[in-house]
């Protein structure tokens, strides 16, 4: 297994366009993150999942976004009606559930630059 | 969720001991914590995680005190390649994972 796989891994796009991220995780991890993050910031959480469970999303968080982990397996984010403040670079983290008794892995990150 | 202070920034030369202090004071009796670091355009990588007293590994030691309300993690003998964000987390064990801002780590040659 090479790790947490995340796709693509540069986004950019006009303001108003829809985009998806993908994130693979590592095999046997119940346990999926998703995270935003800006220069100079810690990464911010978006929400997670316990297998394909969404367990909570950021109050933070417009309604612009969502994420799914059908099947429990990869996980997709989407953001709706993208705008300049949606810039970041999201991030997605995986471990062992049901519990966090471990590390999370992370991906590389997709960068997301709205034009 | 217990909420960490660390400072924002530190800088030490190459050889020398590091030792970063993170307060946690409203940890609960169930929460871990745990260190990572993290690099200019990539993702946080686990460093280590504890519960009480002291923990090492290959890469740094966490001293932990007994009434947990503090933790400072030490690097050995820091090289310019340990040049990063250092973050230190109270991980619940069955409740979402936060991130704070942070320690920015500058070795100086």
């Amino acid at each position: 297994d090479t790790g947490v796989s995340q796709d693509p891994r540069h986004k950019i796009t006009k303001r108003g366009q829809n985009v998806t991220f993908r994130c693979d995780p590592i095999s046997e991890h119940n346990r999926l993150y998703w995270y935003r993050q800006t220069l100079g910031q810690g990464p911010e959480f978006l929400t997670y999942f316990q297998n394909e469970a969404q367990l909570e999303k950021s109050r933070l968080l417009s309604d612009r976004f969502s994420a799914e982990r059908p099947k429990g397996s990869f996980s997709t984010l989407e953001i709706q009606r993208t705008e300049q403040g949606d810039s970041a670079m999201y991030l997605c983290a995986s471990s062992l559930g049901p519990q966090n008794t471990g590390e999370l892995f992370f991906g590389e990150g997709s960068r997301l630059t709205v034009l | 969720l217990a909420k960490t202070t660390q400072p924002i920034s530190m800088d030490s030369y190459e050889g020398q001991e590091v030792n970063i202090t993170c307060s946690h004071n409203n940890i609960a009796t169930n929460d871990y914590i745990t260190w990572y670091q993290q690099f200019p355009s990539q993702g946080p990588r686990f460093i280590i995680q504890g519960y009480k007293t002291k923990v090492t590994n290959e890469v740094a030691s966490l001293f932990i005190p007994a009434d947990r309300k503090s933790s400072t993690l030490s690097l050995p003998r820091v090289s310019l390649s340990d040049t990063a964000v250092y973050y230190c987390l109270v991980v619940p064990t069955d409740d979402k994972i936060i991130f704070g801002k942070g320690t920015r780590l500058h070795i100086l040659p």
